[in-house]
């Protein structure tokens, strides 16, 4: 089955203590990105990659990193999580075979910083 | 830079009856407009996407979307609401090269029986 695979699914942690949220996803996409998702602000792109050892900043991208070295993985890293950065997270992939193509979306990781 | 605006938080409508849930976007260029449904505890799936040249595209689970360049609108309708159609519904928009997805800030649909 085609999906896009985020883990953990819920984490509640404290400030400053590093945090990796993985990625995976088995449609052999070139592309993937990170999204938040905050009441009534809808999704906001983090970082995205169009291909491995490519990355590129979104709209929010400040107290995150990301990295690409294989195709299939693209993890999110929160080296010192603080507040503001709880919220519900979502993974995305798509191709880049044709142009115009959907995201295929992870089911969210929803995390907790105190 | 593009932007997308959903004026609606919620929407409310009768099971049965005709649905709108709206949308206007801005960006220079012709537009990459997407609509994605998500429902509780789930990512967002797919539902249709505007084809450059059709103002009324079809897409999954009887949903259409009609596109106004005009009124740079691209409205999510469908011709008779089911209470499984109630879920959270996001407005996208791609920008030039659909690689720097911009969402409106979502509206919620619910169908009452």
């Amino acid at each position: 089955e085609a999906q896009v695979t985020q883990n953990p699914r819920y984490l509640i942690t404290v400030t400053g203590k590093k945090l990796t949220v993985t990625c995976s996803q088995n449609m052999n996409h070139e592309y993937m990105s990170w999204y938040r998702q905050d009441p009534g602000l809808g999704l906001r792109q983090i970082y995205y990659s169009m291909n491995v050892e490519v990355t590129d900043k979104g709209d929010v991208p400040e107290g995150y990193k990301v990295s690409r070295k294989e195709k299939r993985n693209f993890p999110l890293i929160l080296e010192s999580p603080s507040p503001n950065q709880t919220s519900l997270y979502f993974c995305a992939s798509k191709s880049m075979g044709y142009s115009n193509q959907p995201q295929h979306f992870g089911d969210g990781t929803r995390l907790s910083i105190l | 830079a593009q932007s997308v605006a959903q004026p609606e938080d919620q929407v409310n409508v009768a099971e049965g009856n005709p649905l709108t849930v709206k949308c206007t976007y801005s960006v220079s260029g012709n537009p990459y407009l997407f609509w994605y449904v998500q429902y509780p505890n789930r990512g967002l799936q797919f539902l249709l996407k505007y084809i450059t040249g059709d103002n009324l595209v079809k897409g999954s689970y009887g949903f259409e979307a009609e596109f106004n360049k005009s009124q740079t609108s691209f409205h999510l309708k469908k011709p008779s609401a089911l209470v499984s159609d109630s879920a959270l519904y996001f407005c996208s928009e791609g920008g030039n090269a659909g690689n720097m997805l911009t969402f409106g800030g979502g509206t919620r649909l619910m169908v009452k029986p």
